[in-house]
């Protein structure tokens, strides 16, 4: 069964600060997808990769992705109030019939 | 253009009890995925429709059933409610039989918040 990991569960930053937030598994993703999640609001797709070593950018949203397709991250510069949210990593597996798994979440709150 | 809708908004139920949710795809969407996100979690996918036809289905019991129209809405339908049902029911529509995600894009609805007591 694969099992993503994110981390942190939880962060809360000034604006203008930078942060990172991370997706792991022990299985090699077919393909990685980052969604935003508001409270009373369903996820909202920011970017799919595929390729190993893959680097994407969404403004100041930097998304990359594992040389080896095992890990992801989120990484984004001058926070604003406006990316609060609950990021999610959701996963294709070869092995799960590339249904999409997904993690439990990092919860960002951006302080003004 | 609509994007997707599902209703109810909210629910209450008791345990034992039967209940059904709604959902309209995006229009021009064919496909329609259902996920149920319990608190603190990520979704977890339930299953997928496409051509009236269950195409995919994750790791729930079958207390859980859906059905598709020919407009391409769909239900959601669980029977014997438990407390471990209390959730937010995800919808979400995509175009063709694909069924991946990565190549399809998926459209999320609200969610309909399901308590059972």
């Amino acid at each position: 069964t694969q099992l993503l990991e994110q981390s942190p569960q939880f962060l809360s930053i000034q604006e203008g600060e930078n942060l990172t937030v991370y997706c792991n598994s022990s299985s090699v993703f077919s393909s990685l997808q980052w969604y935003r999640q508001e409270p009373g609001e369903g996820p909202v797709l920011l970017v799919t990769v595929v390729t190993g070593g893959e680097v994407k950018k969404l403004k100041r949203l930097t998304f990359q992705f594992g040389d080896a397709r095992k890990d992801s991250s989120l990484h984004i510069t001058a926070a604003q109030p406006g990316d609060t949210g609950l990021y999610l990593c959701a996963g294709e597996f070869e092995d799960s019939n590339y249904q999409l798994i997904w993690g439990a979440g990092t919860k960002l709150i951006i302080k003004p | 253009d609509a994007g997707v809708t599902q209703s109810p908004t909210h629910l209450i139920k008791t345990r034992g009890q039967q209940v059904t949710l709604r959902c309209s795809p995006k229009s021009g969407h064919d496909t329609v995925s259902w996920y149920q996100q319990a608190l603190g979690q990520g979704p977890q996918f339930i299953f997928q429709y496409y051509e009236e036809e269950e195409r995919q289905r994750g790791n729930f019991p079958d207390r859980f059933s859906g059905h598709q129209f020919p407009n391409y809405s769909s239900e959601l339908n669980v029977n014997a409610l438990l407390l471990g049902d209390s959730a937010l029911y995800l919808c979400a529509s995509s175009l063709g039989p694909s069924g991946r995600a990565s190549y399809n894009e998926q459209f999320f609805g609200p969610g309909t918040r399901l308590t059972v007591l």
